[in-house]
């Protein structure tokens, strides 16, 4: 079946830039996703990307896709202490099919 | 617009007992997915409905867990008997099919434990 890995833990300092991997295996993923959850709350889209791009950037976020690899990542620049959170790799084929999450990664930033 | 609720957002119940959680999607969507979050298996899909109708219910855990969709604007999750593995946090998200992102909005979860 089809599934989403990430590292589980990243810590960095305020100021840095923070790189969260993922990679995925199914390859009819069209589209990808990045999910933000805040403790105690739910999951909050941050950014996506269509399977026919390598890069989208977004203020202070940049999504690289590598479909070769079948590989996603998600630089935060300047990272500030509010960017501490669960950060979800998502991926889907197309349509109203479900969401396949990975388990998250925790971000960790130390003032 | 007041996102997806959920009800209630904190459930302690005993061992046996029957949990019904409750989710009222953002008007206007047409698709609901229930999942349920634990530390150990991260986010799964338990169910999720097209237009009211179930589509997938492959992830349900067990005959213990039921969902229903009776209209547009409500659906219910339960649980009966429930067991003290069924503790975890469990989300209703909704979508919109016609959006070429489908971004799916997720509610605030009800955490839910089982003693």
């Amino acid at each position: 079946g089809e599934d989403v890995e990430q590292s589980l833990f990243l810590s960095v300092r305020e100021g840095d830039s923070s790189v969260i991997n993922c990679t995925y295996t199914d390859s009819s993923s069209t589209y990808l996703y990045w999910y933000k959850q805040e403790p105690g709350a739910g999951l909050q889209l941050l950014t996506y990307i269509f399977s026919n791009m390598d890069m989208k950037q977004d203020q202070r976020l940049t999504v690289l896709l590598n479909k070769k690899d079948k590989h996603l990542s998600l630089r935060i620049a300047d990272t500030q202490t509010g960017d501490s959170a669960i950060y979800f790799c998502a991926e889907r084929d197309s349509g109203n099919t479900p969401l396949v999450f990975g388990k998250g990664t925790r971000l960790s930033v130390i003032a | 617009d007041a996102g997806v609720i959920q009800s209630p957002r904190h459930e302690v119940t005993e061992m046996g007992q029957e949990v019904t959680l409750r989710c009222k999607p953002i008007s206007g969507h047409n698709s609901l997915f229930w999942y349920r979050q634990t530390m150990m298996r991260g986010l799964e899909l338990l169910i999720y409905f097209n237009n009211n109708v179930p589509i997938d219910d492959s992830g349900m855990p067990e005959d213990r867990f039921s969902a229903k969709m009776p209209n547009a604007s409500f659906s219910t999750l339960k649980i009966q008997p429930s067991e003290p593995r069924d503790s975890a946090v469990y989300f209703c998200a909704s979508s919109f099919g016609g959006r070429v992102e489908n971004e799916q909005f997720f509610g605030p979860g009800t955490r839910l434990t089982v003693l």
